[in-house]
């Protein structure tokens, strides 16, 4: 069963412009991954927040996660070219032992 | 790119041959995993081993049987696939945090590039 739900599933913006993708889900979990995945190739984990947790931050990455509304973003800051690629997030819903991922949002970032 | 390897990267075959794909990893981790990714389809969990084990088969058919001989390695066996087979196929593989139990199929999973998978 699909749980993350990346929305938009396309976003297309300038090279500088900050990116923002959202991830929605429908249990409880323990925690939210996001990935990135260059065309064609593997996946490549960027962050993992816990349930505990609302807020984190990698580098131009922050992620935050609302449990409440079971929803996370993911929020990538003056964006480069080499940022595009299609971004997944995966869930560890509670008792079901495996990640689960969405369909991804594809991003392009124009130079 | 990560320290886990895929091969071959890209493979055809018939319907009525047989193939393995293999997978390494080298960072000395203890679960492997194998995903296949369609178009426009969410990724999905296939097998899990962990410490050589297997402990999960995610309903998959009996024409793919994976095999883990040691930690570090991981094959998938492919035999009488049917056209709706083509996808990346893509091998993970994930530390446990210690204890008992392996790694959590939910910890931090590390990639290899996949093989792009044309079955005719």
């Amino acid at each position: 069963s699909q749980q993350g739900e990346e929305d938009p599933q396309a976003l297309s913006i300038q090279e500088g412009e900050n990116a923002t993708m959202n991830c929605s889900y429908k249990t409880s979990i323990n925690n939210l991954q996001w990935y990135r995945q260059n065309s064609g190739r593997g996946l490549v984990h960027l962050i993992l927040i816990r349930s505990n947790e609302r807020e984190k931050h990698s580098g131009r990455l922050r992620v935050t996660l609302d449990t409440s509304k079971k929803s996370s973003s993911l929020l990538i800051t003056a964006s480069r070219a080499a940022d595009t690629a299609s971004y997944f997030c995966a869930t560890d819903e509670m008792g079901a032992q495996k990640l689960v991922f969405g369909q991804g949002t594809r991003l392009t970032i124009n130079p | 790119e990560t320290g886990v390897t895929q091969t071959p990267r890209h493979l055809v075959m018939g319907m009525t041959n047989k193939k393995s794909l293999k997978c390494e990893q080298h960072l000395g981790h203890n679960a492997m995993y194998w995903y296949k990714q369609s178009a426009k389809k969410p990724l999905e969990l296939m097998f899990v081993y962990n410490f050589k084990e297997q402990t999960e088969n995610n309903s998959v058919p009996s024409r793919f049987s994976p095999e883990c001989p040691n930690s570090s390695h991981l094959f998938l066996h492919l035999h009488t696939l049917q056209p709706e087979d083509s996808a990346l196929y893509l091998c993970a593989s994930s530390q446990a945090k210690g204890g008992t139990g392996g790694a959590h199929p939910t910890d931090t999973q590390y990639f290899g590039p996949g093989t792009r998978l044309t079955v005719l």
